[in-house]
C-alpha cells in the first residue's frame, strides 16, 4: 500500500520564478491538504482539496495557488517567489468523510529554497 | 482564530527521567493530534485525541485530552535517546472542512 508521495525531493529556485509541487495521497484517500513548514517552525495549513476544488485556505497570498485531478493527486503552484517562500513543504491526504476520526497521512516533503 | 500554544519549546532531559509537554488551544475543537518529527523528516502520527478525558498510551510516550480546559499533554515516561526529536500538537478547526492548526513545536533532546 503505497503511502503518500511528493516530487521532487529538493528543489532550487530564483526569486521572482514560478514552481510546482506535486502529490500523490495515499492509496483510497480523496482530500490532500498542503502545508508550508519553514525552518525551525510548525507547518502551517495553505490550502485543503476535495472533489478537485479548494476547500479550506490558510492565510496564503494569491501567489500560492492548488489543483486536484480525478485521480486525487494534487499540485501546488507558488508564483513570483520570494526568499521567504524557502522552506519544506508538506502534503498530507486523508478521507474526507471518515468520521469521527480525521486522520491525516503525511508524505515526505519537498525542499524548496529560493535565492 | 484559533491559536495553539505549546510549552515548553525546548527540552532537555536526562535518560530515565520523566517529564510532560503541554499544549494548550484557543477554541473548541473535536480532534487534537500528536506528531513527532526527526530532523529533515516529515511528519509521524502518534496520537488523535478525539473526546474529553482520552488517554492513549504508546511505548513510553503517553496523551491526554480535557477539552473543558482546552489542554493536552504529551508524557513522556523514562525517556530514552530515541525520543530526541520535534513533538507538535496539531488542532482541527471544523469549518465545513477541517483545517489542521499546528503548535510551534517542542524540541526534546534526551541526553545518554
Amino acid at each position: 500500500d503505497a503511502g503518500v508521495t511528493q516530487s521532487p525531493t529538493h528543489l532550487i529556485k530564483t526569486r521572482g520564478q514560478q514552481v510546482t509541487l506535486r502529490c500523490s495521497p495515499k492509496s483510497g484517500h480523496d482530500t490532500v491538504s498542503w502545508y508550508q513548514q519553514a525552518l525551525g517552525q510548525g507547518p502551517q495549513f495553505i490550502f485543503q482539496y476535495y472533489e478537485e476544488e479548494e476547500r479550506q485556505r490558510g492565510n496564503f497570498p494569491d501567489r500560492f495557488s492548488g489543483h486536484q485531478f480525478p485521480n486525487y493527486s494534487s499540485e501546488l503552484n507558488v508564483n513570483a517567489l520570494l526568499l521567504g517562500d524557502s522552506a519544506l513543504y508538506l502534503c498530507a491526504s486523508s478521507l474526507k468523510f471518515v468520521t469521527p476520526l480525521h486522520e491525516q497521512y503525511f508524505g515526505p516533503g519537498t525542499r524548496l529554497t529560493v535565492t | 482564530e484559533l491559536k495553539v500554544e505549546q510549552n515548553p519549546l525546548f527540552l532537555s532531559m536526562q535518560e530515565g527521567k520523566n517529564y510532560t509537554i503541554y499544549c494548550n488551544y484557543s477554541t473548541t475543537s473535536d480532534r487534537l493530534y500528536w506528531y513527532r518529527q526527526d530532523p529533515g523528516k516529515s511528519l509521524e502520527s502518534l496520537f488523535v485525541l478525539l473526546s474529553n478525558g482520552a488517554v492513549k498510551q504508546e511505548g513510553r510516550l503517553m496523551a491526554s485530552l480535557d477539552t473543558k480546559a482546552r489542554l493536552s499533554t504529551l508524557h513522556i515516561t523514562a525517556a530514552v535517546h530515541d525520543l530526541s526529536a520535534t513533538y507538535f500538537c496539531a488542532v482541527d478547526l471544523n469549518t465545513g472542512g477541517f483545517k489542521t492548526i499546528f503548535g510551534a513545536g517542542t524540541r526534546l533532546f534526551v541526553k545518554a
